[in-house]
């Protein structure tokens, strides 16, 4: 079964850093790219960006750059998604998903359950 | 780059049919693919390409394509199918981005 599992909530304070995690199993890692989403509350879906753990290629959404870095560890299957200095605004669900596509499509499956990140003064 | 636009909110009666839309120039070039997010859940794939839906999704949901605008459809809505629906393509300007639509509340009556 393929399966993306992400690490657990997390209470943090404006200013701090934070690295949340996506495991992947039940495929080869590095043959897919890796999408990360995020849901303000009450909010939509917003694309943050992808990374492809075969060389690290990165793609960031424009209104995101330099406020975010992913990376990968394919020694373990593993997405991550890293602030140096969050601020109140980051508080989100943030969503990890497998993509897959076509020259004419492109579909995010299967997402990780969410971590829920809370950003405090 | 481009957007996609949604109507936030559509109702519709328990066992009739329902459309929701998606508008955006990214879709003249890429199909849309629609997402279905209940509340508390991660989003689920409904529809993908032209017309697929992944394995366990009711043959109730359609996608359709015309234009600059993608539709869902819903023949025969039941309770479980209130939820929110996003639409998503990849952005015609640089097709390494990726866009949802802001997102409908589908409330079945």
């Amino acid at each position: 079964e393929v399966q993306l599992v992400q690490s657990g909530a997390e209470v943090k304070k404006t200013g701090e850093s934070l690295k949340i995690s996506c495991k992947a199993s039940g495929y080869t890692f590095k043959n897919y790219w890796i999408a990360w989403v995020r849901q303000m509350p009450g909010k939509g879906l917003e694309w943050m960006g992808v990374i492809y753990p075969g060389d690290s290629d990165t793609r960031y959404s424009p209104s995101l750059q330099g406020q975010v870095t992913m990376s990968v560890d394919k020694s373990i299957s593993t997405a991550y998604l890293q602030w140096s200095s969050l601020k109140a605004s980051d508080t989100a669900m943030y969503y990890c998903a497998r993509q897959q596509g076509t020259m004419t499509t492109v579909w995010f499956d299967p997402w990780g359950q969410g971590t829920l990140v809370t950003v405090s003064s | 780059s481009s957007e996609l636009t949604q109507d936030p909110a559509v109702s519709v009666t328990l066992g009739q049919r329902v459309r929701i839309t998606c508008q955006g120039d990214s879709l003249t070039n890429y199909y849309a693919t629609w997402y279905q997010q209940k509340p508390g859940q991660a989003p689920v794939v409904v529809i993908y390409g032209k017309n697929n839906r992944p394995s366990g999704i009711p043959d109730r949901f359609s996608g359709s394509s015309s234009g600059n605008t993608a539709s869902l459809t819903i023949t025969g809505a039941q309770a479980e199918d209130e939820a929110d629906y996003y639409c998503n393509s990849r952005d015609s300007t640089d097709n390494h981005l990726k866009l949802f639509g802001g997102g409908t509340k589908l409330t079945v009556l």
